[in-house]
């Protein structure tokens, strides 16, 4: 019964390629996240989308693009991968309100070479 | 321009004693306060919140300290046990920016039996 679930954990791909990465959550949530966590850990939003609207679009190339079936599910395409895309992509998701806790997927460790 | 500091990378304490844990942020729009507590190769998970119209928030061994005016925010873990060592992320979010959680770049704790 995990909360928020991303597939694959680990993906290791050639420069050039495109892939995706997918998250669930069964927590009856409305908004969901992507965010990135680099070599330094920083842990960094990418988008947000509410009720399969896209609300937040942070600063990101456009070879990333969120896609949000319905609102369960947010899944994360990256195209033409290059070796700066390599992170730590963790997917979140939250009731939206006047509080904001955020619950967070165990993360896909991307690799580019 | 990182809106959100954890100025210690690192922290040690003897188990059974207090650890603390400091935040410092910039933006005074934030009126929404996390913590989260991450293991290696899993997610971070929510450990406890504060709003910014309290001064304290308890659970437990867990007690966050929000000081407005010196824009500073502690996690106060009493008494600390082994299972506790992770790294701890302190995370901020302003009501009107569609639930963004700006993250600080984390401290790592170590409970030495």
């Amino acid at each position: 019964d995990t909360a928020v679930s991303q597939t694959p954990k680990y993906l290791v791909t050639q420069m050039g390629n495109d892939k995706s990465i997918k998250c669930e959550q069964n927590l009856g949530h409305d908004t969901m996240y992507w965010y990135k966590q680099d070599s330094k850990k920083f842990l960094k939003i990418m988008f947000s989308y509410n009720n399969k609207e896209l609300i937040i679009n942070e600063t990101v190339p456009n070879r990333f693009s969120p896609k949000s079936p319905d609102k369960a599910h947010l899944n994360l395409h990256i195209n033409s991968l290059e070796l700066g895309d390599s992170a730590v992509y963790f997917c979140a998701s939250s009731q939206a309100g006047v509080t904001n806790t955020q619950y967070f997927g165990p993360g896909t460790r991307l690799t580019v070479l | 321009d990182q809106q959100v500091k954890q100025n210690s990378p690192s922290l040690s304490v003897q188990e059974g004693r207090i650890s603390i844990l400091n935040c410092d942020y910039t933006n005074s729009m934030f009126d929404y306060f996390l913590w989260y507590k991450k293991y290696p190769a899993e997610g971070p998970t929510f450990l406890i919140s504060i709003s910014s119209i309290k001064d304290k928030n308890e659970d437990g061994r867990f007690t966050v300290f929000l000081n407005k005016s010196a824009k500073h925010l502690s996690l106060h873990i009493v008494p600390s046990q082994p299972g506790d060592s992770a790294v701890y992320f302190c995370a901020a979010s302003a009501y009107n920016q569609g639930g963004k959680l700006i993250f600080g770049q984390g401290t790592e704790l170590s409970v030495k039996p």
